[in-house]
């Protein structure tokens, strides 16, 4: 059974700081890996997706990597801003048809 | 991406009522979803919403707590049963299309239901 684990569980960065959010999984076998980012009270907003076969991603200031076979991935946020605060989740998903799996997520607050 | 819509966003019930939430995407979708996440939790699956038959349900949910209809490849509808404190959560649909090879997941903006 896959499992998902996201550290640390609360980060606290001042403006302008560039950081990582790691996510572990156990099962190495994985079909895609999934980012998302989630505002206090809302739904889940994709961030960035890498598929098995990928290293890694980017969009504007966001880069996820993925090593599969020591099961992990980070998200590295560049030049940290305010707006970058809230909760970042990654979801694993195992096979084509099978299910995500997601992290506890990681509450990243960026101060002014 | 798919855009998807859901109501109500939020909602306070009182408890051994109902509600029904509502999910409209605006493209034709293979896979739809709900999720729970209660508070300061992470996602937990309830079922898949299947187009034209009953729905398949996650270990430790069934269908008379949380009966599903999906009546078209656009819309799906949860509802939460005979509610309890308990349930207060924030209820997310979910969409995926099986014919993308990349298989990306996309959410609602989710349904916040207090229950006193």
């Amino acid at each position: 059974k896959q499992e998902v684990t996201q550290i640390p569980a609360a980060l606290s960065v001042p403006e302008g700081e560039n950081l990582v959010l790691n996510c572990s999984f156990t099962d190495s076998a994985i079909y895609n890996l999934q980012w998302f980012r989630q505002d206090p009270g809302k739904g889940l907003t994709s961030l960035l997706l890498i598929q098995s076969s990928q290293r890694e991603q980017t969009s504007g200031r966001l880069n996820a990597s993925l090593d599969k076979s020591s099961g992990r991935s980070t998200l590295y946020i560049a030049a940290s801003q305010p707006g970058d605060s809230a909760t970042y989740l990654c979801a694993v998903r195992n096979t084509n048809a099978g299910k995500s799996t997601f992290g506890d997520g990681t509450t990243l607050t960026v101060k002014p | 991406s798919a855009v998807i819509s859901q109501k109500p966003s939020r909602d306070i019930c009182q408890r051994g009522t109902s509600l029904t939430i509502q999910c409209q995407v605006d493209s034709q979708v293979t896979m739809m979803f709900w999720y729970r996440q209660q508070p300061g939790q992470s996602l937990t699956l309830i079922a898949t919403a299947n187009q034209g038959s009953e729905a398949t349900y996650e270990s430790g949910f069934v269908i008379d707590k949380f009966p599903i209809s999906r009546p078209n490849l656009t819309f799906s509808t949860l509802t939460v049963s005979n509610m309890s404190p308990e349930d207060s959560s924030i209820y997310l649909c979910s969409v995926e299309d099986l014919e993308s090879v990349a298989r990306e997941q996309f959410f609602g903006p989710g349904t916040r239901l207090t229950v006193l």
